[in-house]
């Protein structure tokens, strides 16, 4: 079946400072990809749409240049967040999903990474 | 615009026990439903789904969901539940099947007891 690899699955880092997370389809082309935010108890709330090749589209209220998602590839899709703030601390997801032909067309999700801000 | 709403926040059930997990959603267009299963620091794994035809859903692992448009409605049930079955569970809805995001509810924290 598809799977999504995300990691890291959890990172602590210096305020100020950018993270890194990746998001893989491991078996899947993964022509569009979604990135969401989790914050304590509560549910997904979704922060960008990207298509491979193409400019991330965000949801109202997502800072741009703060969380900055590239797409470059079919496997691939990462998401920056830059000049990290404790309020940045979450739970983020991604999700993937491949062409409508592929057996894998649907929405797969990675295994999330824990940020925390100190 | 689509939206969802998960009637209950918290539902505790001594296990063995039936449970259904209640779902409803809105919408002026045709969508697609979904129940994902959350446990702890995790990621999401989908239940089941509907996307079309028979309007009862099954999952492998004793869940199952049906679809009535007439009560815009996709409520989750299991006949008997077990201990494993303390979760995080969320429905969500889709205008499609890939390209666009689904929007969830707000989720239900399923708590078997023993």
């Amino acid at each position: 079946g598809a799977v999504v690899s995300q990691h890291p699955s959890w990172v602590i880092c210096k305020s100020g400072t950018s993270v890194k997370i990746e998001c893989r389809s491991l078996d899947f082309q993964a022509t569009t990809m979604f990135w969401y935010r989790q914050f304590p108890k509560q549910s997904l709330m979704l922060m960008a749409t990207s298509n491979e090749g193409s400019k991330a589209t965000y949801e109202q209220g997502v800072e741009k240049d703060k969380f900055l998602i590239n797409h470059a590839s079919l496997t691939l899709s990462t998401l920056t967040v830059t000049s990290a703030h404790p309020e940045d601390s979450s739970f983020y997801i991604c999700s993937a999903s491949g062409t409508r032909r592929s057996p894998n067309y649907g929405y797969t999700f990675g295994s999330g990474t824990r940020l925390t801000v100190v | 615009a689509q939206s969802v709403t998960q009637l209950d926040s918290q539902v505790p059930v001594f296990e063995e026990a039936p449970v259904e997990l209640r779902c409803n959603y809105s919408s002026s267009v045709s969508v697609y439903l979904f129940w994902y299963v959350q446990y702890p620091n995790q990621g999401l794994q989908l239940l089941l789904k509907y996307l079309s035809g028979s309007t009862l859903v099954e999952s492998i692992n004793g869940f199952e969901a049906e679809f009535n448009k007439s009560q815009t409605s996709f409520h989750l049930r299991k006949p008997s539940v077990h201990i494993s079955d303390t979760a995080e569970y969320f429905c969500a809805v889709s205008l499609d099947t890939g390209r666009r995001a689904l929007t969830f509810g707000s989720g239900t924290r399923l708590q078997v007891q023993p």
